[in-house]
């Protein structure tokens, strides 16, 4: 298993562009999660799929972004009209419903290696 | 309200001697789930250790392990003998039981130097 991946790794854009970026999760994982991280501070939720359907939103999530999962595999997050205040990194994660011996009730998140959004 | 707060914006060990990185949590769920991430400046989070609310024991993992105060409501990732490669971002994260999503909510971390 290769982990999760994103792509692309960097992307830099000028403002009112539109952007997809893609997530690959762990194959055998059915939740994939999405969050955004600005310079200095923590990893923020924006949306979240159980398999294909997406189940949760954040606030932080406007009209100009959306996400897809689509069969349950891969998941893309598109951004219209690129602001500047969109220049963060995008952290694609997932994990398993599954009870693990190693880990038991902890479910924790494999995070990929995030894009890193600039907008000029 | 913060619901993580990692009071430490920066902190230095010196190599081979243990660290004590700070996080106190909010919530009043009581099921619930505390992590540590660990982000070096390749950008990608690294799982440490996971410590659930109802374990009677402190978790640990290697060097790492989770001073877990319940009732103080903190959660404090210690590092024994600390290497150069722990030079990184560390991240405290919570997942509340009643959130069936099982997002985590982060803090604003804590950059720790190991000094050779």
């Amino acid at each position: 298993d290769t982990g999760v991946s994103q792509d692309p790794r960097h992307k830099i854009t000028k403002r009112g562009q539109n952007v997809t970026f893609r997530c690959d999760p762990i194959s055998e994982h059915n939740r994939l999660y999405w969050y955004r991280q600005t310079l200095g501070q923590g990893p923020e939720f924006l949306t979240y799929f159980q398999n294909e359907a997406q189940l949760e939103k954040s606030r932080l999530l406007s009209d100009r972004f959306s996400a897809e999962r689509p069969k349950g595999s891969f998941s893309t997050l598109e951004i219209q009209r690129t602001e500047q205040g969109d220049s963060a990194m995008y952290l694609c994660a997932s994990s398993s419903d599954y009870f693990s011996p190693g880990t038991g009730d902890s479910y924790e998140q494999y995070f990929g290696p995030g894009t890193r959004l600039t907008v000029t | 309200a913060q619901k993580i707060t990692q009071t430490q914006p920066g902190m230095f060990v010196q190599e081979k001697e243990a660290v004590t990185l700070d996080c106190t949590y909010d919530t009043s769920d009581p099921s619930y789930g505390l992590f540590w991430y660990k982000q070096p400046s390749s950008g990608e989070m690294i799982f440490l250790i996971y410590q659930g609310s109802y374990d009677q024991q402190n978790a640990t993992e290697g060097r790492y392990s989770l001073n877990f105060q319940k009732a103080r409501k903190s959660a404090n990732l210690v590092i024994s003998a600390s290497q150069l490669g722990d030079s990184a971002m560390y991240f405290c994260a919570m997942r509340e039981g009643r959130d069936s999503s099982y997002k985590l909510i982060f803090g604003s971390g804590t950059r720790l130097l190991v000094r050779p």
